[in-house]
């Protein structure tokens, strides 16, 4: 059963620590997507990826995030140094190519707590 | 830009009893995706259905129905007989897509629909 795989699911740590998160898209999929959660600000779009090459990162602060995608099977989401405005679920989500399916998928969040 | 508005933030119904959770978008584009994504207690996004915009055909999974309409660019999203799992928050989506693939998803801000046993 294909699934989005998102590491870790849940994270505690201090304000000014460095917090990567990692995502394992479904295989095939060619668009990979970054989004977060929080109360305020419903689901936002932090980045996104094609073919491992960045298309719009424009919802991400660019002093303390960066996003990649190392190879085909993983994406990176890291904050350096994490702020407790951090704190919010972080999802990962996938997608096909036009023609074979066009449906995204998420993964199930990693949950982000920065005190 | 596009844009997706879910009016209802909060929805309560009895079990057993139909509820349709309403979405109106908005986008200058053609060509085009619409989704419905459903968020449990639990967390995580449940993908439910995707809608091209040329196919305006409603569609029906069990206890489920979908209602596309372009002429009031709504996507609306009906439970019948509902039961208590159904409890969640639900989410529409718009996504534009370009030759290449998906382009990012605008979600709007949900509907807490919560089933009263």
């Amino acid at each position: 059963d294909a699934r989005v795989t998102q590491t870790p699911r849940h994270k505690v740590t201090e304000m000014g620590q460095e917090v990567t998160m990692r995502c394992q898209p479904i295989l095939g999929h060619n668009t990979v997507f970054w989004y977060r959660q929080t109360m305020m600000q419903g689901l936002e779009l932090l980045a996104y990826f094609r073919n491992r090459a960045p298309l719009d990162d424009s919802g991400m602060p660019k002093d303390r995030f960066s996003a990649e995608m190392p190879d085909a099977t993983l994406a990176t989401l890291k904050i350096q140094p994490s702020e407790p405005r951090d704190s919010a679920v972080y999802f990962c989500a996938s997608g096909l190519r036009r023609g074979s399916g066009n449906t995204i998928y998420f993964g199930e969040g990693s949950w982000l707590t920065v005190v | 830009a596009q844009k997706v508005t879910q009016a209802q933030t909060e929805i309560s119904v009895v079990e057993k009893e139909d509820v349709t959770l309403d979405c109106v978008y908005e986008t200058r584009d053609t060509t085009y995706y619409l989704f419905w994504y459903k968020q449990p207690p639990s967390g995580e996004l449940v993908f439910l259905i995707r809608r091209n915009s040329f196919d305006e055909q409603n569609e029906i999974s069990g206890r489920y129905s979908w209602n596309f309409q372009k002429s009031t660019s709504s996507f609306n999203f009906t439970i019948t007989a509902s039961q208590v799992v159904d409890s969640a928050v639900y989410f529409c989506a718009l996504s534009l897509i370009s030759n290449f693939g998906n382009e990012k998803l605008t979600f709007g801000t949900g509907t807490r629909l919560t089933i009263i046993p």
